[in-house]
């Protein structure tokens, strides 16, 4: 079956504009997770949805940073006002519930570089 | 989360064991062990899960200590595929014993596997 897509797989974008990118999970995958990695970095976890909702923003790096998840499938990160340190490599992953126990898939992620 | 120590990098010959140690001396008793791999500029992969009995699984081995303070994943027969970063994970539990889904990735080990 098909696995966690994300679009678009690379992003270039001038400073100061505004970014979306977007993640399809596993049809059926209750709960939607985003991390980003930077380079030389390990992976940072970002943000979670169990359905619709985000229990948990901790991660987010910044009030620039906003999720959103509908129809409990597709989610899209947006990033307002990009900045040069918002260069990374950002990975979508699912899971059936939001549990370690159940396997994350993770997606192929999209790259964005800010100039 | 428990914090989990790993040696930051490891070689092994193709076809021998690679034998990846975690110590995770703060784990408590529900909470349970993940391993992933991130291979060179791909999205993580799940590999296998345990609490307190060996697993094992199609793709490693995981060997808990009787005291649960660390761990060792066993890569059987490597191959020279197997090159990739490994993390040990212990994410925490609630007082169920569920584990929370949100994946904290360290460092991990990055294994080199030489012809």
């Amino acid at each position: 079956g098909a696995g966690v897509s994300q679009s678009p797989s690379n992003k270039v974008t001038e400073k100061g504009k505004d970014v979306e990118l977007r993640c399809d999970p596993i049809s059926g995958h209750t709960a939607l997770y985003w991390y980003r990695q930077s380079l030389g970095q390990g992976l940072e976890f970002l943000i979670y949805f169990q359905g619709n909702s985000a229990p948990d923003k901790s991660g987010l790096p910044s009030d620039r940073f906003s999720a959103e998840r509908t129809g409990g499938s597709v989610s899209t990160l947006t990033i307002q006002r990009t900045q040069q340190e918002d260069s990374a490599v950002y990975l979508c992953a699912s899971s059936l519930v939001w549990t370690a126990y159940y396997e994350q898939y993770f997606g192929p992620g999209t790259r964005l570089t800010v100039t | 989360d428990a914090k989990t120590t790993q040696p930051p990098s490891m070689d092994c010959a193709e076809g021998r064991a690679a034998n990846l140690p975690c110590n995770h001396s703060t784990i408590s008793g529900n909470e349970y062990v993940y391993w992933y791999r991130q291979i060179h500029s791909q999205g993580p992969q799940y590999i296998i899960h345990g609490l307190k009995n060996n697993e094992t699984n199609e793709m490693a081995s995981l060997i808990i200590t009787e005291d649960r303070k660390s761990s060792t994943l066993i890569l059987p027969h490597a191959t020279l595929r197997d090159t990739a970063v490994y993390y040990c994970i212990a994410p925490g539990a609630n007082a169920g014993g569920t584990s929370y889904g949100k994946l904290t990735f360290g460092q991990g080990t990055i294994l080199t596997v030489h012809p």
